[in-house]
C-alpha cells in the first residue's frame, strides 16, 4: 500500500543554518503531497502542499518539490529560526482515490538552538 | 473563525476500562476524520465521515472502538474495553469536502493513557 518514508530525528541546528529534512513516498497513483507541523502542546498545522509533480510548495520560508522521478518532497529552509523547533511531519493523499485520507511519516523533531 | 474543539484534552484510564471522545468540526465542514497518533509515530486514520455516513473505517478495530457522527456535527469515538496498546493521541480532523484539495484542519488531540 502506500507509505511515505522521512528520515528519523531528531535534527538539532543552530540559528540560520540550512535546513532539509529528507522525505519519500510510495503510491500507485498520482497522490498530493504534505508536510504539516507540529508546535509543542498543538495540534497539527498544514505547513505546505503540492498537487502534481514539479509543483513546488512554499510556506514561511519552507520549500519542498514533488520529484515524481525520485519519488520524494523534501523540506527546506534556508535559514531556521528558534521558534521553527517543532515535529514536521511528510504525508501523502490519494487525490483520485475513494477518500482522501492522509497517510503520515514518523515524523522528525527539529530543535533549533539559539 | 473557531477551529476543530476537541474534549477532553487528557484522559487517564486502567485497562478494560471505557472511555468516550468528543470532537466539534469547523462549521459547515462536511467531512470529519478520527486519527490515532502513537508516540513516536505519524498519525494513522482510523475512521473518515462524510456528513453522518461511514467513508473509511478499515483501520478501526471494531471489536472496541466505535464512532458515530449522529447529525452530520459532532462526532464520538469511543473505546470499550481499552487495552494498554490504545495509549495514544487521538485526533479530530474536518475538511470542507472530500478531496485532496480540500485542506483537513486538525484539532489539538485527546491524549489517552492506559495503565
Amino acid at each position: 500500500g502506500d507509505s511515505v518514508t522521512q528520515m528519523e530525528g531528531p535534527v538539532t541546528l543552530s540559528e540560520e543554518a540550512f535546513l532539509t529534512i529528507n522525505c519519500t513516498y510510495t503510491a500507485t497513483g498520482y497522490p498530493s503531497l504534505f508536510w504539516y507541523v507540529q508546535y509543542p502542546g498543538e495540534g497539527l498545522q498544514l505547513l505546505l502542499k503540492a498537487t502534481k509533480a514539479d509543483d513546488k510548495g512554499s510556506n514561511k520560508g519552507f520549500e519542498a518539490t514533488y520529484r515524481k522521478e525520485t519519488t520524494s518532497f523534501h523540506l527546506e529552509k534556508g535559514s531556521v529560526q528558534v521558534s521553527d523547533s517543532a515535529v514536521y511531519f511528510c504525508a501523502l493523499s490519494d487525490y483520485g482515490g475513494a477518500t482522501n485520507k492522509l497517510i503520515f511519516g514518523t515524523g522528525t523533531l527539529l530543535a533549533v538552538q539559539p | 473563525e473557531a477551529g476543530v474543539a476537541q474534549s477532553p484534552r487528557y484522559k487517564i484510564i486502567e485497562k478494560r476500562q471505557s472511555v468516550a471522545f468528543w470532537c466539534n468540526p469547523i462549521s459547515g465542514h462536511a467531512t470529519l476524520y478520527w486519527y490515532q497518533q502513537i508516540l513516536g509515530q505519524g498519525p494513522k486514520l482510523l475512521i473518515q465521515f462524510q456528513n453522518n455516513g461511514v467513508v473509511d473505517d478499515s483501520q478501526l478495530p471494531k471489536d472496541r472502538f466505535s464512532a458515530e457522527r449522529l447529525k452530520g456535527v459532532d462526532s464520538t469515538l469511543k473505546i470499550q474495553p481499552a487495552k494498554l496498546e490504545d495509549s495514544a493521541v487521538y485526533l479530530c480532523a474536518s475538511s470542507l469536502k472530500q478531496g485532496g484539495e480540500y485542506e483537513q484542519y486538525f484539532g489539538p488531540g485527546t491524549r489517552l493513557t492506559v495503565t
